[in-house]
């Protein structure tokens, strides 16, 4: 079954290093979201992708965060410097991009702690 | 801009008894609705979705949920509960553009089943 893979599951930064992480949608799906989710809350969108374009990214915080998807396929997303406050599960999820009625597919996520 | 509430921060039941888990959602159009489902350290996976026509909707594991214009309420229900149900489960919303649908989600609602 094909499925969103994302890389590292775990990973542990000092304050004010750079971390980054990664990617790989279902094949065939133009579209990707980045999703942040703090712990007991619900995830919230930061990025949206179809193919390499940006479509929505209203909600990244600019100043430290960045994404691309260079070749409208995989997908990085990159915090620098990271803060205490950054210490979340970070989702991606791909889907068809087909407007309304599309199913966004998610991975299991990168567990993120800044320490 | 839409939001999402879900009332029930943790609900208890036994395994066998009947489940309903609340949603209530604001948008300014016809909403497209999604449940999810998290377990722990995991992605999200769909349970099932509401676009257009029947406002019951079926889907997997025996899940079903209603959809409510008047009282804007997306209502999940199960009427029985399995052990493997344990897991925390969240309300979205999306907003369709034409790469796909962002979700805005609900804060989740934590299942405990008791044996």
């Amino acid at each position: 079954e094909a499925e969103v893979a994302q890389s590292p599951r775990y990973k542990i930064t000092e304050k004010s290093q750079a971390v980054a992480f990664w990617c790989d949608p279902i094949s065939g799906h133009a579209t990707l979201y980045w999703y942040r989710q703090i712990l007991g809350q619900g995830p919230e969108l930061l990025v949206q992708f179809q193919d390499e374009s940006v479509v929505d990214d209203s909600q990244l915080p600019k100043d430290r965060f960045s994404a691309e998807r260079l070749k409208g396929v995989d997908s990085t997303l990159k915090i620098q410097p990271a803060e205490l406050g950054d210490s979340a599960m970070y989702l991606c999820a791909s889907s068809l991009a087909r407007g309304k009625g599309t199913e966004a597919f998610f991975g299991q996520g990168t567990r993120l702690t800044v320490v | 801009a839409q939001s999402v509430t879900q009332p029930d921060i943790h609900i208890t039941v036994s395994e066998g008894a009947s489940l309903e888990l609340r949603c209530n959602y604001s948008y300014g159009a016809t909403p497209y609705l999604f449940w999810y489902v998290q377990s722990p350290g995991q992605g999200l996976q769909l349970l099932l979705k509401y676009f257009s026509g029947d406002t019951l909707v079926q889907g997997i594991k025996g899940f079903e949920a209603e959809f409510k214009r008047s009282q804007s309420s997306f209502n999940l229900r199960k009427p029985s509960v399995h052990w493997s149900d344990a897991a925390e489960y969240f309300c979205a919303v999306g907003a369709t553009n034409n790469a796909g649908n962002m979700l805005t989600f609900g804060g989740g609602t934590r299942l405990m089943v008791k044996p």
